[in-house]
């Protein structure tokens, strides 16, 4: 069974610096992988999805990368601002027909 | 944009009593889950739907179950709720057209079971 590891739990920055995510997965024959925000007591909102044969995608100040090889994919955010404060998850699946296995995410905070 | 919405953002329940979580979605997509939301073990997949009346277990099916009469709404039943229950549950839904869709969800149903 997938199983989805996201290291650190938490991490405290100041506003402005670069800082990247981590996540690793135990079986690389994945189909695609997303990187979530959730804000507290909310909902997900999707914010990047790479599909296996991608390494990378872009959204304005987010990175995410992917080497399913090695099972990691980072989240990259650039000059980071009190309102990227969310917990990060990230989720992969198996195949086009299966559902997504979600790590436990990593709580950011980020200082003014 | 896709808006999927959860009839309730919070809910207390007796031990016993049947629950029921709605769920609808309004962009004609296919498919629809339901997830629930516990510290440190994150989001776990209760059961899931391709197709109208048409369900398939996740991975913590046992005390659940499912309706989905129409495309657009998916409903979770708890047929006798326990304080294990507790939990935050999350509706989601997506189009499904070749896996590589990204998943949207509703915001959230905090369930307490007393």
């Amino acid at each position: 069974k997938q199983e989805v590891t996201q290291i650190p739990a938490a991490l405290s920055v100041p506003e402005g610096e670069n800082l990247v995510l981590n996540c690793s997965f135990t079986d690389s024959a994945i189909y695609n992988l997303q990187w979530f925000r959730q804000d507290p007591g909310k909902g997900l909102t999707s914010l990047l999805l790479i599909q296996s044969s991608q390494r990378e995608q872009t959204s304005g100040r987010l990175n995410a990368s992917l080497d399913k090889s090695s099972g990691r994919s980072t989240l990259y955010i650039a000059a980071s601002q009190p309102g990227d404060s969310a917990t990060y998850l990230c989720a992969v699946n198996r195949d086009a027909e299966s559902h997504l296995f979600f790590g436990t995410g990593t709580r950011l905070t980020v200082i003014p | 944009d896709v808006k999927v919405t959860q009839s309730s953002r919070y809910l207390v329940k007796r031990t016993g009593e049947k629950v029921f979580l709605e769920c609808v979605q309004d962009m004609d997509h296919e498919n629809m889950f339901w997830y629930r939301q516990d510290p440190g073990l994150g989001l776990r997949l209760i059961y899931f739907s391709y197709d109208v009346k048409m369900k398939e277990k996740g991975d913590i099916p046992e005390g659940y179950s499912v309706s989905r009469e129409k495309k657009e709404r998916f409903s979770l039943i708890l047929e006798s709720a326990s304080t294990n229950q507790t939990s935050m549950y999350l509706c989601a839904s997506t189009t499904g057209q070749g896996g590589n869709e990204k998943l949207f969800f509703g915001s959230g149903t905090q369930l307490s079971v007393l």
